[in-house]
């Protein structure tokens, strides 16, 4: 168990609202990740950060943003969701030392009627 | 062509079966393998990581064939809770490091 937790589980929300998903991880990890999983693709980076304050883009991240203020604590942002961004959220962190595996978190299901 | 290509399946197999998957990567500076595996609607949960020299856990084995770019997962006397979808993990630092998933392969172990 790598001490990750994601809030909400699932969400249902109308287009051109904003969303914010948060990921909590309780080990201190420096690198956190953001993707985004649909049928008949594999998990799709958005965003990730390697410390505090410091993020840079994935592969899809236009209509994203994230923040992160504290360790323990990854934000995703929808500024104004779209049908598009119906999907299942994932954060991840990587492991420590020099392995590059990562460990997830439950997901969030986010539905965009 | 998807940097890391999989047989999306599904293999249907019975219980006690031997099944393996392939998978197959394209950028030969890719550094670090993995399977993961995949509950229907849960998280990605790592499996195993896969390494040159071939490595075993218990019933599971993981091979990499670097000259083939591709690598491949034996699970020996399948159970009915091997059932769920198998993701191949790649990562590479080109610049960057980079973590590509493959789709994955639905596994299905019947009694």
């Amino acid at each position: 168990d790598a001490g990750i937790t994601q809030s909400p589980r699932h969400k249902v929300t109308e287009t051109g609202t904003p969303v914010t998903l948060r990921c909590h991880q309780t080990e201190n990890h420096r690198y956190m990740y953001w993707y985004r999983q649909d049928p008949g693709h594999g998990l799709r980076l958005i965003h990730y950060s390697y410390g505090v304050k410091d993020t840079d883009k994935g592969e899809v991240s236009d209509g994203y943003s994230v923040s992160r203020s504290k360790t323990e604590d990854f934000l995703l942002t929808l500024e104004s969701a779209t049908s598009s961004q119906t999907s299942v959220y994932f954060c991840a962190i990587r492991g420590t030392g020099d392995s590059y595996e990562q460990y997830f978190g439950p997901g969030t299901r986010l539905t965009v009627t | 062509r998807k940097e890391v290509e999989q047989d999306p399946g599904p293999f249907n197999v019975p219980e006690g079966a031997t099944v393996a998957f392939n998978c197959t990567y394209s950028n030969s500076a890719s550094q670090s393998f993995f399977w993961y595996r995949q509950d229907c609607r849960k998280e990605p949960k790592l499996l195993m990581s896969v390494y040159s020299s071939g490595n075993e856990d218990g019933r599971f084995t993981a091979q990499l064939n670097r000259a083939s770019q591709y690598i491949s997962l034996l699970i020996r006397d399948s159970k009915l809770s091997d059932s769920a979808t198998y993701l191949c993990v790649v990562t590479l630092n080109t610049g960057g490091f980079k973590t590509i998933f493959g789709a994955g392969t639905r596994l299905f172990v019947k009694a």
